[in-house]
């Protein structure tokens, strides 16, 4: 049981370009979502997802896109890559929106060159 | 803003001692849950405790809940080397479903 993965691990982007961080998880949780954090913070809410095709926004959605086609993938798209974007990238699934606690994924550090 | 915030944010014991960590929000929730961060790692859910309730134990974790104040408190007992790590509270409200919020944490270290 693999729980939830994130790929990839590690990332370095220019400037303007664009990427997909992947997470997939396989508990079949309805609930998904992304997180990103800073150095020495909290977690702080960019999307998340009560089901297939739901998707709705949270503290700081601006640059990030996200879609959920299936129950499993839950895919984050950075439109065009700033510096401030540098961060720690979590995905987390949940029964129950998150009333029953997250599992996390382990991660996708980014670097915004 | 930030529904749960912990306190303190640093906190450095000797391996035995007991460790408390504080988590304050400011609306009502149906519940709190408490997670571990190792360096560089995801969040590992450790406990969760209802508004209803008033104390919880898993191992040598202790969580209590005060709604009339508004906190809550994580007691790790006998610490180890091992629970070296952050700790972060998060609050859930069913009527905000899908928008948890995350404290800053509290780092923990607990010296050999």
């Amino acid at each position: 049981n693999a729980g939830v993965t994130q790929t990839p691990k590690f990332q370095v982007l220019k400037t303007g370009q664009s990427m997909t961080l992947q997470c997939a998880q396989d508990m079949n949780h309805e609930y998904m979502s992304w997180y990103r954090q800073d150095p020495g913070m909290g977690l702080r809410l960019i999307h998340y997802s009560v089901g297939a095709g739901i998707t709705d926004q949270g503290e700081v959605p601006n640059g990030y896109n996200v879609s959920r086609s299936t129950t499993e993938d839950f895919p984050l798209r950075l439109l065009s890559a700033a510096p401030s974007q540098t961060s720690v990238y979590f995905c987390a699934s949940s029964y129950l929106t998150g009333g029953g606690g997250y599992t996390f994924g382990s991660g996708t550090r980014l670097t915004v060159v | 803003s930030q529904q749960g915030e912990e306190d303190p944010q640093a906190l450095s014991i000797q391996e035995g001692e007991n460790a408390t960590m504080n988590c304050s929000y400011k609306t009502s929730i149906n519940n709190l849950q408490w997670y571990r961060q190792n360096s560089g790692r995801g969040l590992v859910h450790l406990i969760l405790i209802r508004s209803n309730e008033r104390e919880k134990h898993s191992g040598r974790l202790r969580v209590t809940l005060d709604t009339s104040k508004k906190s809550s408190s994580l007691l790790i007992t006998a610490s180890r080397a091992a629970d070296t790590a952050s700790y972060f509270c998060a609050t859930f409200v069913f009527t905000n479903a899908g928008k948890s919020t995350f404290g800053d944490g509290t780092t923990l270290t607990v010296k050999p």
